[in-house]
Protein backbone atom coordinates (compact mmCIF):
# COMPACT_ATOMS: atom_id res chain seq x y z
CA UNK A 1 0.00 0.00 0.00
CA UNK A 2 1.23 3.55 -0.42
CA UNK A 3 1.85 5.82 2.39
CA UNK A 4 0.97 9.13 2.59
CA UNK A 5 2.46 11.38 5.29
CA UNK A 6 1.03 14.85 5.79
CA UNK A 7 2.82 17.88 7.52
CA UNK A 8 2.27 19.28 10.10
CA UNK A 9 -0.84 17.56 12.07
CA UNK A 10 -2.13 20.48 12.74
CA UNK A 11 -1.25 24.28 12.29
CA UNK A 12 -2.33 27.74 13.71
CA UNK A 13 -2.65 30.68 11.38
CA UNK A 14 -4.51 34.06 11.35
CA UNK A 15 -6.24 35.47 8.39
CA UNK A 16 -4.32 36.67 5.78
CA UNK A 17 -1.68 34.06 6.56
CA UNK A 18 -0.01 31.96 4.11
CA UNK A 19 -0.43 28.28 4.70
CA UNK A 20 1.44 25.48 3.18
CA UNK A 21 0.97 21.71 3.70
CA UNK A 22 3.31 18.90 2.81
CA UNK A 23 2.11 15.49 1.48
CA UNK A 24 4.87 12.98 1.16
CA UNK A 25 3.80 9.66 -0.52
CA UNK A 26 5.71 6.40 0.28
CA UNK A 27 6.43 5.72 -3.74
CA UNK A 28 6.34 7.86 -7.02
CA UNK A 29 2.36 8.68 -7.91
CA UNK A 30 3.02 10.77 -10.77
CA UNK A 31 0.59 13.34 -10.35
CA UNK A 32 -2.45 11.12 -9.03
CA UNK A 33 -2.97 13.65 -6.18
CA UNK A 34 -5.81 15.19 -4.73
CA UNK A 35 -6.48 17.38 -2.07
CA UNK A 36 -9.89 18.01 0.21
CA UNK A 37 -11.26 20.40 2.94
CA UNK A 38 -13.57 19.31 5.37
CA UNK A 39 -16.15 21.10 7.95
CA UNK A 40 -16.89 19.84 10.87
CA UNK A 41 -19.95 17.65 10.13
CA UNK A 42 -19.86 17.97 6.14
CA UNK A 43 -18.50 15.82 3.76
CA UNK A 44 -15.00 16.17 1.95
CA UNK A 45 -14.68 18.67 -0.90
CA UNK A 46 -12.46 18.42 -3.33
CA UNK A 47 -10.03 21.77 -4.11
CA UNK A 48 -7.34 20.09 -6.22
CA UNK A 49 -6.77 17.07 -8.90
CA UNK A 50 -4.34 15.74 -10.57
CA UNK A 51 -1.46 17.45 -7.75
CA UNK A 52 -2.02 20.67 -9.27
CA UNK A 53 -5.24 21.39 -11.16
CA UNK A 54 -8.19 23.60 -9.07
CA UNK A 55 -11.26 21.71 -8.68
CA UNK A 56 -14.13 24.12 -10.80
CA UNK A 57 -15.81 26.89 -8.35
CA UNK A 58 -12.65 26.51 -5.63
CA UNK A 59 -11.05 30.12 -5.20
CA UNK A 60 -7.53 30.75 -6.75
CA UNK A 61 -5.89 31.47 -3.15
CA UNK A 62 -5.54 27.61 -3.25
CA UNK A 63 -2.76 26.02 -5.12
CA UNK A 64 -1.38 22.52 -5.34
CA UNK A 65 2.06 21.40 -6.87
CA UNK A 66 4.63 18.82 -6.90
CA UNK A 67 4.77 15.16 -8.69
CA UNK A 68 6.65 11.96 -7.73
CA UNK A 69 6.73 11.72 -4.04
CA UNK A 70 6.53 15.12 -2.93
CA UNK A 71 3.62 17.92 -2.69
CA UNK A 72 2.17 20.62 -1.17
CA UNK A 73 -0.81 22.70 -0.66
CA UNK A 74 -0.89 26.71 -0.96
CA UNK A 75 -3.22 28.82 0.62
CA UNK A 76 -1.86 32.21 -0.07
CA UNK A 77 -4.33 34.22 2.00
CA UNK A 78 -5.87 32.80 4.72
CA UNK A 79 -9.76 33.48 4.94
CA UNK A 80 -12.03 33.20 7.80
CA UNK A 81 -13.76 30.56 5.82
CA UNK A 82 -10.36 28.14 5.16
CA UNK A 83 -10.57 26.89 8.70
CA UNK A 84 -11.24 23.35 8.40
CA UNK A 85 -9.06 20.18 7.82
CA UNK A 86 -7.00 19.14 4.87
CA UNK A 87 -6.36 15.35 3.79
CA UNK A 88 -4.15 14.37 0.67
CA UNK A 89 -5.49 11.41 -1.54
CA UNK A 90 -3.80 9.05 -3.72
CA UNK A 91 -5.49 8.12 -6.36
CA UNK A 92 -2.22 6.11 -8.51
CA UNK A 93 -2.93 2.66 -7.38
CA UNK A 94 -5.23 0.63 -4.97
CA UNK A 95 -5.73 0.66 -2.61
CA UNK A 96 -6.55 4.00 -2.86
CA UNK A 97 -5.12 5.90 0.71
CA UNK A 98 -5.68 9.47 2.77
CA UNK A 99 -2.96 10.83 4.36
CA UNK A 100 -4.04 11.39 8.24
CA UNK A 101 -5.48 14.99 7.79
CA UNK A 102 -3.92 18.69 8.31
CA UNK A 103 -6.13 20.61 10.62
CA UNK A 104 -5.73 24.18 10.16
CA UNK A 105 -7.25 26.67 13.43
CA UNK A 106 -7.10 30.25 13.74
CA UNK A 107 -4.58 31.68 16.09
CA UNK B 1 -26.13 18.75 -10.59
CA UNK B 2 -25.03 15.92 -9.64
CA UNK B 3 -26.44 14.37 -6.30
CA UNK B 4 -25.10 11.18 -3.64
CA UNK B 5 -27.38 10.33 -0.81
CA UNK B 6 -26.74 7.27 1.15
CA UNK B 7 -29.27 5.54 3.35
CA UNK B 8 -30.11 2.69 5.59
CA UNK B 9 -29.70 1.31 9.14
CA UNK B 10 -27.84 4.04 11.44
CA UNK B 11 -27.89 1.12 14.70
CA UNK B 12 -26.69 -2.05 13.70
CA UNK B 13 -25.88 -4.97 16.45
CA UNK B 14 -22.49 -6.29 16.84
CA UNK B 15 -21.29 -9.46 14.40
CA UNK B 16 -24.09 -8.61 12.39
CA UNK B 17 -24.34 -6.66 8.70
CA UNK B 18 -24.20 -3.22 8.10
CA UNK B 19 -26.25 -2.62 4.71
CA UNK B 20 -26.21 0.86 2.66
CA UNK B 21 -26.99 2.29 -0.95
CA UNK B 22 -26.34 5.85 -1.95
CA UNK B 23 -28.82 6.70 -4.34
CA UNK B 24 -27.55 9.32 -7.49
CA UNK B 25 -28.69 11.66 -9.17
CA UNK B 26 -27.84 14.26 -11.78
CA UNK B 27 -25.72 11.67 -13.28
CA UNK B 28 -26.13 8.11 -14.74
CA UNK B 29 -24.19 5.80 -13.18
CA UNK B 30 -24.11 3.69 -16.46
CA UNK B 31 -21.89 6.45 -18.45
CA UNK B 32 -19.10 5.24 -16.59
CA UNK B 33 -16.76 6.94 -13.94
CA UNK B 34 -16.16 4.78 -10.41
CA UNK B 35 -18.38 5.07 -7.95
CA UNK B 36 -16.72 4.88 -3.88
CA UNK B 37 -17.48 3.80 -0.12
CA UNK B 38 -14.95 5.96 2.16
CA UNK B 39 -15.83 6.34 6.12
CA UNK B 40 -14.37 8.36 8.76
CA UNK B 41 -14.50 7.16 12.58
CA UNK B 42 -15.81 9.51 14.93
CA UNK B 43 -12.50 11.98 15.34
CA UNK B 44 -10.18 10.23 13.16
CA UNK B 45 -9.59 10.65 9.19
CA UNK B 46 -10.70 8.58 6.09
CA UNK B 47 -10.70 5.31 4.76
CA UNK B 48 -11.32 4.33 1.46
CA UNK B 49 -13.48 1.19 1.81
CA UNK B 50 -13.57 0.21 -2.30
CA UNK B 51 -14.83 1.00 -5.33
CA UNK B 52 -17.02 -0.09 -8.09
CA UNK B 53 -16.77 0.80 -11.84
CA UNK B 54 -20.53 0.51 -13.74
CA UNK B 55 -19.64 -2.42 -15.47
CA UNK B 56 -19.42 -4.34 -11.83
CA UNK B 57 -15.86 -4.67 -11.32
CA UNK B 58 -14.79 -3.61 -8.30
CA UNK B 59 -11.78 -3.21 -5.97
CA UNK B 60 -11.40 -3.57 -1.76
CA UNK B 61 -9.17 -2.16 0.31
CA UNK B 62 -7.42 -5.24 1.43
CA UNK B 63 -8.05 -4.60 5.44
CA UNK B 64 -11.64 -5.28 5.04
CA UNK B 65 -11.98 -7.64 1.51
CA UNK B 66 -12.65 -10.33 3.22
CA UNK B 67 -16.18 -9.06 5.11
CA UNK B 68 -17.03 -6.14 2.06
CA UNK B 69 -19.40 -6.36 -1.16
CA UNK B 70 -19.89 -3.52 -3.18
CA UNK B 71 -22.47 -3.78 -5.89
CA UNK B 72 -24.53 -1.75 -8.59
CA UNK B 73 -27.47 -1.46 -9.75
CA UNK B 74 -27.74 0.84 -12.94
CA UNK B 75 -31.28 0.52 -13.19
CA UNK B 76 -31.92 2.02 -10.19
CA UNK B 77 -29.07 4.26 -10.57
CA UNK B 78 -27.48 3.11 -7.25
CA UNK B 79 -24.76 1.28 -5.55
CA UNK B 80 -24.55 -0.25 -2.18
CA UNK B 81 -22.06 -1.46 0.19
CA UNK B 82 -22.83 -4.91 2.69
CA UNK B 83 -20.11 -4.97 5.64
CA UNK B 84 -20.58 -8.47 7.44
CA UNK B 85 -18.88 -9.48 11.26
CA UNK B 86 -19.60 -5.78 11.77
CA UNK B 87 -17.53 -4.81 15.52
CA UNK B 88 -18.05 -1.55 17.55
CA UNK B 89 -14.66 -0.56 14.93
CA UNK B 90 -16.80 -0.22 12.14
CA UNK B 91 -18.93 2.40 13.69
CA UNK B 92 -18.08 5.68 11.37
CA UNK B 93 -19.82 7.89 9.05
CA UNK B 94 -20.08 6.40 6.35
CA UNK B 95 -19.80 8.37 2.37
CA UNK B 96 -20.13 7.55 -1.01
CA UNK B 97 -18.37 9.42 -3.75
CA UNK B 98 -18.08 9.33 -7.79
CA UNK B 99 -14.06 9.01 -8.59
CA UNK B 100 -13.11 10.91 -11.52
CA UNK B 101 -9.26 9.78 -12.67
CA UNK B 102 -7.85 12.13 -10.24
CA UNK B 103 -10.36 13.31 -7.07
CA UNK B 104 -13.73 12.43 -5.41
CA UNK B 105 -15.47 15.47 -7.09
CA UNK B 106 -19.03 14.54 -5.87
CA UNK B 107 -19.97 13.22 -2.30
CA UNK B 108 -22.86 12.12 0.08
CA UNK B 109 -23.55 14.19 2.86
CA UNK B 110 -22.58 11.20 4.92
CA UNK B 111 -24.69 9.01 7.27
CA UNK B 112 -23.53 7.79 11.06
CA UNK B 113 -23.94 4.22 11.72
CA UNK B 114 -23.00 2.63 14.86
CA UNK B 115 -22.36 -0.24 16.09
CA UNK B 116 -23.80 -1.22 19.02
CA UNK B 117 -26.12 -3.91 21.10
Amino acid sequence: DIQLTQSPSFLSASVGDRVTITCRASQDISSYLAWYQQKPGKAPELLIHAASSLQSGVPSRFRGSGSGTEFTLTISSLQPEDFATYYCQQLYSYPLTFGGGTKVDIK
Amino acid sequence: QVQLQESGPGLVKPSETLSLICTVSGYSIGRGYYWAWIRQPPGKGLEWIGSIYHSGSTYYNPSLKSRVTISVDTSQNQFSLRLTSVTAADTAVYYCARVVNSGSDYWGQGTLVTVSS
